[in-house]
């Protein structure tokens, strides 16, 4: 069974920066896109970012753009996401979601998310 | 950006009943369109790809149909466990964008 615990969120202030990692069991990791979905406090889906194959081939919502960093570590079954700038509205749970087998760009299945709070 | 509008936002309906849900898309996304499923304090679940194909061990009750603009989910029979909300979602082109969502509550 694939599993995804996402790690590393929490209170930051901002103008602050926080790494998230989304450890990846179950499947052979190295295989699959990865991406990043994120949800602000009773709103809807906001994508984030994807990983297609390697490092090279990324891609990142407007709003993150030159903030944010996804990348993975093969060799450890982790996905990350470096988040610098961070303001009041990256406020949100993160979910880091596989993809399908045969899509890219099907999210499944998704981790249970992590919480990144941003206040001063 | 391809924006994608859902309707209704809120679906009152009872166990037993058909739910239908729409998506429409501000672009054609061809057949490039996904529903999830998603219960309170949790992570939402893919339930249909690429328009009309089910993901695995998504019970038949849930189909997918449109192509281009228009799309539609439809939920059969509700059971007390399909209660949520659903979110549609496009792969046609970056950035990837999901819909506002439709809760489906209990009359």
């Amino acid at each position: 069974e694939v599993q995804l615990l996402e790690s590393g969120g929490g209170l930051v202030q901002p103008g602050g920066s926080l790494r998230l990692s989304c450890a990846a069991s179950g499947l052979t990791f190295r295989s699959f896109a990865m991406h990043w979905v994120r949800q602000a406090p009773g709103k809807g889906l906001e994508w984030v970012s994807g990983l297609i194959g390697s490092d090279a081939n990324t891609h990142y919502a407007d709003s993150v753009k030159g903030r944010f960093t996804i990348s993975r570590d093969n060799s450890n079954n982790t996905l990350y996401l470096q988040m610098h700038s961070l303001r009041a509205e990256d406020t949100a749970v993160y979910y880091c979601a596989k993809t399908l087998a045969a899509s890219p760009n099907w999210f499944d299945p998704w981790g249970q998310g992590t919480l990144v709070t941003v206040s001063s | 950006e391809i924006v994608l509008t859902q309707s209704p936002g809120t679906l009152s309906l009872s166990p037993g009943e058909r739910a239908t849900l729409s998506c429409r898309a501000s672009q054609s996304v061809s057949s490039y369109l996904a529903w999830y499923q998603q219960n309170p304090g949790q992570a939402p679940r893919l339930l249909i790809y690429d328009a009309s194909k089910r993901a695995t061990g998504i019970p038949a009750r849930f189909s997918g149909s449109g192509s281009g603009t228009d799309f539609t989910l439809t939920i059969s029979s509700l059971e007390p466990e399909d209660f949520a909300v659903y979110f549609c979602q496009q792969r046609r082109s970056w950035p990837l964008t999901f819909g506002g969502g439709t809760k489906v509550e209990i009359k």
